[in-house]
């Protein structure tokens, strides 16, 4: 079964550090693009980073200098590490898979991993 | 980085079609990806490139685009459809990776 498993959010404060994981399965992990995709409560989805085959990543400007994705195609794992943590970064933080096919198209999702940025 | 907007709520009488619009210069380049979230789930890709569905995504739901407007139409909504609908594209960057969401629209079956 193809999956995307993530773990690691929980509560930190602001300013603080937080690593996420995602464990894929099912799947050729090294052959795909990655993303994460944030959701803050009752919110749309915002684009957080993507990582792509050759090691390549991109960012939006939100968490640009202070978030930093990577991979490592031998333990067909994703992470997301997450440095001066406001309240704004409070949200659903889900791994998604590209298409080979299409950049966009993120065929695959893990169910989230919450995080909550507070004192 | 660019902007997708789409209506925040749309409503549809069970058994009608219905149209979910998203706008946004990228639109005029790129295709976009259409998703499906229902309370509590993550989101499901329903509509990706020119018009294709994933496996398992039923024919009544299909995609369009005409100059800076993608849209995703529900031929015969049915009462499971209600949910969030998010539209996606890739950005102005130039790069093939960064991507922008739309705003999501609110779904509701009559």
């Amino acid at each position: 079964e193809v999956q995307l498993v993530e773990s690691g959010g929980g509560l930190v404060q602001p300013g603080g550090s937080l690593r996420l994981s995602c464990a894929a399965s099912g799947f050729t992990f090294s052959s795909y693009d990655m993303h994460w995709v944030r959701q803050a409560t009752g919110k749309g989805l915002e684009w957080v980073s993507a990582i792509g085959t050759a090691g390549d990543t991109y960012y939006p400007g939100s968490v640009k200098g202070r978030f930093t994705i990577s991979r490592e195609n031998a333990k067909n794992s994703l992470y997301l590490q997450m440095n001066s943590l406001r309240a704004g970064d409070t949200a659903v933080y889900y791994c998604a898979r590209g298409d080979h096919g299409d950049p966009n198209a993120f065929d695959i999702w893990g169910q989230g991993t919450m995080v909550t940025v507070s004192s | 980085s660019s902007e997708l907007t789409q209506d925040p709520a749309v409503s549809v009488a069970l058994g009608q079609t219905v149209r979910i619009t998203c706008q946004g210069d990228s639109l005029r380049s790129y295709y976009a990806s259409w998703y499906q979230q229902k309370p509590g789930q993550a989101p499901v890709l329903v509509i990706y490139g020119k018009n294709n569905r994933p496996s398992g995504i039923p024919d009544r739901f299909s995609g369009s685009s005409s100059g800076n407007t993608a849209s995703l139409t529900i031929t015969g909504a049915q009462a499971e459809d209600e949910a969030d609908y998010y539209c996606n594209s890739r950005d102005s960057s130039g790069n093939h990776l960064p991507v922008v969401f739309g705003g999501g629209t609110k779904l509701t079956v009559l």
